[in-house]
């Protein structure tokens, strides 16, 4: 099983500020790495997939970057709206597992 | 993008089973693939399973092999979870998400199960 470790945990930052969220691999998943988005009380939201492709409507301002076992989420100036908890998953093979999340807060 | 509506919360004794159902709507069904995912209180999101309708395929996280099992109905839509000898760690809300471009493309809104004596 492959094991997706985030970090940090909290990232503490102030609206407008760029926030850099990591993801590593405990193997190469090659590029099948999704970064999803949770505010409490709702279901994740896709952001990226396959690496480094935004999902359909997504602000211009997240962006995905890596490959193999080392994977990056920037949010290049962060709204209100932004402070929410982040997941890394993979699905290069099964079963398809999670990062434990950051929690990105003002 | 599909759309995806799932079952209402439920309460469940340990020892028994919750089905949880998701409908879809809005696109071609069989065009997806359907994962669930559980989120344990205030913890993160842990990887169930995922069925390909297409193909009738289904694949578990080993940690749910041989209590879970993932079904899907062409003819309405909607994609099952079953889970079984329930105990008290199942207690979470489950998702299931479509997927066609990435497997998360869409969520449902999530169901809550409390299992509790």
């Amino acid at each position: 099983e492959i094991v997706l470790t985030q970090s940090p945990a909290t990232l503490s930052l102030s609206p407008g500020e760029r926030a850099t969220l990591s993801c590593r691999a405990s193997q190469s998943v090659g590029s099948y790495l999704a970064w999803y988005q949770q505010k409490p009380g709702q279901a994740p939201r896709l952001l990226i997939y396959d690496a480094s492709n935004r999902a359909a409507g997504l602000p211009a301002r997240f962006s995905g970057s890596g490959s193999g076992t080392d994977f990056t989420l920037t949010i290049s100036s962060l709204e209100p709206e932004d402070f929410a908890v982040y997941y890394c998953q993979h699905r290069s093979n099964w079963p398809y597992t999670f990062g434990q999340g950051t929690r990105l807060e003002i | 993008q599909v759309q995806l509506v799932q079952s209402g919360a439920e309460v469940k004794k340990p020892g028994s089973s919750v089905k949880v159902s998701c409908k879809a709507s809005g696109d071609t069904f069989s065009a997806y693939t359907f994962t669930w995912v559980r989120q344990a209180p205030g913890q993160g999101l842990e990887w169930m399973g995922r069925i390909i309708p297409m193909l009738a395929v289904a694949n578990y996280a080993p940690k749910f092999r041989g209590r879970v099992t993932i079904t899907a109905d062409k003819s309405t839509s909607t994609a099952y979870m079953t889970l079984n000898s329930l105990s008290s760690e199942d207690t979470a809300v489950y998702y299931c998400a479509g997927g066609r471009i990435s497997d998360g493309d869409s969520w449902g809104q999530g169901t809550l199960v409390t299992v509790s004596s």
